[in-house]
Order: structure tokens, then C-alpha cells, then sequence
């Protein structure tokens, strides 16, 4: 089976842009987790998607959005950026029970100037 | 709110010595505990998990870690390790039930370095 594929593996952008990653999750899997990496604050997570609905959201500003598909790809949105924003973002995705690990894809990262 | 204390930051191991990275937990109820590692440049990789039954839990690459109720810890060990094995190592926590068994809470991570 193919893992995990986030797209773009990288991206620049600038202060007060917006940007849209996108996540395509292992075939079969339903859940898709979102998480930033920085080294500051280390791995935090955003969200997570099942069958198109959020069932849980981290501790992050609205600015930070997103969405799941009928086919279970994924996108997360990140409105008016911030110098902050630069980061490692991580796709993870399972078959939709707590008792399963997550499979992580090879992140995207964003730098913000 | 569940937590994941890694308390050292690296952990310095020479080749062919067994190695030990501690993670300790705090959850509500019972835990799913994972073990993941990540490369430069990579995402994380999973090595291994605790669900239920038997402390003792085997993974990839030969790691495996030992389950510890009463000390709520989860460290991860191999009885010889390689030079291959050096990354940095995520302990993480999820509970049985509620709304944070949707998400995984990390701890900082533990840079392992094997020395040849």
C-alpha cells in the first residue's frame, strides 16, 4: 500500500498570505490527524477528521482550519500568516479507532518570511 | 488533559550497548501508549504500542518497551544497539475513551545518539 503523501513538501510565504496543504491518507483509512512541529513547542496537535466530520480540534487559533472529502484526502488551511506559523506540518492517518496507530506522512514544511 | 514527560532531552549510547529512553505518562483512565521515531527530514515512524494485555510489548527493528502501571511509565529499550538507531525518539499518549482519545499527545522527544 502507498503511505501517506502531503503536498507540497515545501513552501514560502509571506506575512499575511494564506495557505492550503494538502494530505492524501493511506488506501482505507478514514481518520486523518493534523499536527505542527516546531522545535520550540515540539509536536501539537490540530485536528482530526472521520468521514468528514472534525471530532476534535487542538488548542489552536481559528485561523487554522480544516477539512476532509468524501474520499478521505484532507486539507488544512492556515489564514493571515504569521511569522509563528513556520513549522513542520504533519499528516497522520489511521483506520479510525483509538486501538490503531497513526501513520505519518513526510510533513510539509512551511516557512513564513 | 493527558501529558508525556520525556526527561532526557538525548541520550548518548555506544554501539552494542543496550539502550533505554523513558517516557512517563498521565492520562485519565486507562492509555494507549505508541513509541515513534523520526529521521532528519522524515515524518515519524512507527516502532511500537501498548493497548492491553501483556506488559512487555515488542516493535520494529528489535525495540521493544515495558508497560509500567504503578510508575505510569513507558520506556522504551534494545539490548544492542546500532549506529542505525540514532533519531529522535516521540513517546505518546492517547486515552481509552472521551475527546482526546482522537488525538496523540507527544512528549518533547529524545535525541538518540549511538556512538560507533
Amino acid at each position: 500500500k502507498a503511505g501517506v503523501t502531503q503536498t507540497p513538501r515545501y513552501l514560502i510565504k509571506t506575512r499575511g498570505q494564506q495557505v492550503t496543504l494538502s494530505c492524501s491518507p493511506i488506501s482505507g483509512h478514514r481518520s486523518v490527524s493534523w499536527y505542527q512541529q516546531t522545535p520550540g513547542q515540539g509536536l501539537q496537535f490540530l485536528f482530526e477528521y472521520f468521514s468528514e466530520t472534525q471530532r476534535n480540534k487542538g488548542n489552536f487559533p481559528g485561523r487554522f482550519s480544516g477539512r476532509q472529502f468524501s474520499n478521505s484526502r484532507s486539507e488544512m488551511n492556515v489564514s493571515t500568516l504569521e511569522l509563528g506559523d513556520s513549522a513542520l506540518y504533519l499528516c497522520a492517518s489511521s483506520p479510525g479507532t483509538t486501538t490503531y496507530e497513526q501513520y505519518f506522512g513526510p510533513g510539509t514544511r512551511l516557512t513564513v518570511t | 488533559a493527558q501529558s508525556v514527560a520525556q526527561p532526557e532531552d538525548q541520550v548518548n549510547v555506544a554501539e552494542g550497548n543496550p539502550l533505554t529512553v523513558k517516557c512517563t505518562y498521565s492520562v485519565s483512565g486507562n492509555p494507549y501508549l505508541f513509541w515513534y521515531v523520526q529521521y532528519p527530514n522524515r515524518g515519524l515512524q512507527f516502532l511500537l504500542k501498548y493497548i492491553t494485555g501483556d506488559n512487555l510489548v515488542k516493535g520494529s527493528y528489535g525495540f521493544e518497551a515495558e508497560f509500567n502501571k504503578s510508575q505510569t511509565s513507558f520506556h522504551l529499550k534494545k539490548p544492542s544497539a546500532l549506529v542505525s538507531d540514532s533519531a529522535l525518539y516521540f513517546c505518546a499518549v492517547r486515552p481509552h475513551s472521551g475527546a482526546g482519545s482522537y488525538q496523540l499527545t507527544f512528549g518533547k522527544g529524545t535525541k538518540l545518539s549511538v556512538i560507533p
